[in-house]
């Protein structure tokens, strides 16, 4: 079955470093949606693409959809200690409506 | 605009014990969803409503865990009887249409419910 799987898993940075993370699947997606947990909350939508090649950015956050539809990458810069938290990547399954899976996640500590 | 609500934030039961969780989604979104999100995984999905119709539980062990959206709004799962392993978050997400796949693909999510079986 379709699966994604992201990296790294966990990732400990400075204050005010960039951070780059990956998310790749073997199969072909039409959405990428990246979403940001925090501890103790549900997934808070960050970044939707739509479009292979699509750059989209939200503040200092710029999501891409990989032009092989196999992957997208979430770039934050200038990293403050609020980013801390996990990040999954997350895809709709073909031809079963909204159903959604999840890759594992990204953890990531950011050091003031 | 309120989000997903969801209740309660906690529950801790013993094993065999029942337990049952409300969800309220976004107002004017028809389609609802629960995830079940074990400790460091992504959350998996449980069940799928379509205003008050289930469109997929391939997921939910239908021997212990039922749901409702009776009125085609707020929801309930249960879980009857609780065991070890159905400790996790439990999280509702609604998004505002099945067929217009742009906005289906955007799930909102509410807090979750944490629950704990001892």
């Amino acid at each position: 079955g379709q699966q994604l799987n992201q990296s790294p898993q966990s990732m400990f940075i400075q204050e005010g470093e960039d951070v780059s993370m990956n998310c790749t699947s073997s199969s072909i997606f039409n959405t990428w949606l990246w979403y940001k947990q925090d501890p103790g909350e549900g997934p808070v939508l960050l970044i939707a693409l739509y479009k292979a090649g699509e750059l989209t950015s939200n503040g200092r956050l710029t999501a891409q959809f990989g032009i092989t539809r196999k992957d997208s990458f979430l770039n934050i810069s200038a990293s403050i200690p609020s980013d801390v938290g996990i990040y999954f990547c997350a895809g709709p399954i073909y031809n079963q409506g909204g159903k959604l899976i999840f890759g594992q996640g990204t953890e990531l500590s950011v050091k003031p | 605009e309120a989000g997903v609500a969801q209740s309660p934030r906690y529950k801790i039961i013993e094993k065999r014990q029942s337990v049952a969780f409300w969800c309220n989604p976004i107002s004017g979104h028809a389609t609802l969803y629960w995830y079940q999100q074990i400790l460091g995984q992504g959350p998996k999905l449980l069940i799928q409503f379509q205003n008050n119709g289930v469109v997929d539980d391939s997921q939910l062990p239908k021997d212990r865990f039922s749901a409702e959206r009776l009125k085609g709004v707020d929801s309930t799962l249960k879980i009857q009887p609780a065991k070890l392993e159905d400790s996790a978050v439990y999280l509702c997400a609604s998004s505002l249409e099945r067929y217009a796949d742009r906005f289906v693909n955007e799930q909102f999510f509410g807090p979750g419910t944490r629950l704990t079986v001892l």
